[in-house]
């Protein structure tokens, strides 16, 4: 089975570009996740969406960050404009249900702002 | 606030000998554990879950155990091999949130 899917797996900008990260869920399940791993911080939960909808973005920085999920099957997290502090390995994931089910990550965007 | 923590940050281990990863967790209303374990250049790959109203759960060569009482979480991985290799995340949730400590970097030594 397909796991979840991202792409690029890696991508290089310069600061002020806009900066688009890609995800695919496993199909079937109904919640979508974002996460941001940096050594400092951590895995942090940026947004998350439940059945397209996005339910909680509280951990979305601030406003240079939008994230969509415009059908079951695709979600895109947006960064305009992308400054190096955006720096980091970006994960999508995504599970059957929300609360009592594990989540299954993709393999990651590693994205550096030069 | 919530946190969830891991007691060392990297374990050194034999290869063949039982490794045990531990977890804290601050917030008493947390019912859903779960372990991941990530390899460099990969996401996180679950490994097992528990509920709390569970003491115990066990998979392949591993086994998770839950203290709600000192807010206690481990993994016990046996007869550990070089391909165990990798950084340990526990998280925990109570709202459907998962937050996640800060890992634990797992070396097996030949």
């Amino acid at each position: 089975d397909a796991g979840v899917i991202q792409s690029p797996r890696h991508e290089v900008t310069e600061m002020g570009q806009e900066v688009t990260l890609r995800c695919k869920p496993i199909s079937g399940h109904d919640y979508l996740f974002w996460y941001r791993q940096t050594m400092m911080r951590g895995l942090e939960l940026l947004i998350y969406f439940n059945n397209n909808v996005p339910i909680d973005d509280s951990g979305m920085p601030e406003d240079r960050f939008s994230a969509k999920m415009p059908n079951a099957s695709f979600s895109t997290l947006k960064i305009q404009p992308s400054e190096p502090r955006d720096s980091a390995v970006y994960f999508c994931a995504s599970s059957p249900t929300g609360a009592h089910q594990p989540q299954h990550f993709g393999d990651g965007t590693r994205l550096s702002i030069l | 606030g919530e946190s969830v923590g891991l007691h060392l940050p990297t374990l050194s281990v034999q290869e063949g000998d039982n490794s045990i990863i531990n977890c804290a967790y601050s917030n008493s209303a947390s019912d859903y554990f779960i372990w991941y374990k990530q390899e460099s250049g990969k996401g996180p790959q679950f490994i097992i879950d528990i509920r709390s109203n569970m003491d115990k759960r066990q998979g392949q060569r591993v086994t998770v155990l839950l203290n709600k009482t000192v807010k206690h979480l481990s993994l016990q991985i046996a007869a550990t091999q070089p391909g165990d290799s990798a950084v340990y995340f526990c998280a925990e949730t109570h709202t459907g949130k998962l937050i996640f400590g800060q890992g634990t970097t797992l070396q097996v030594k030949p």
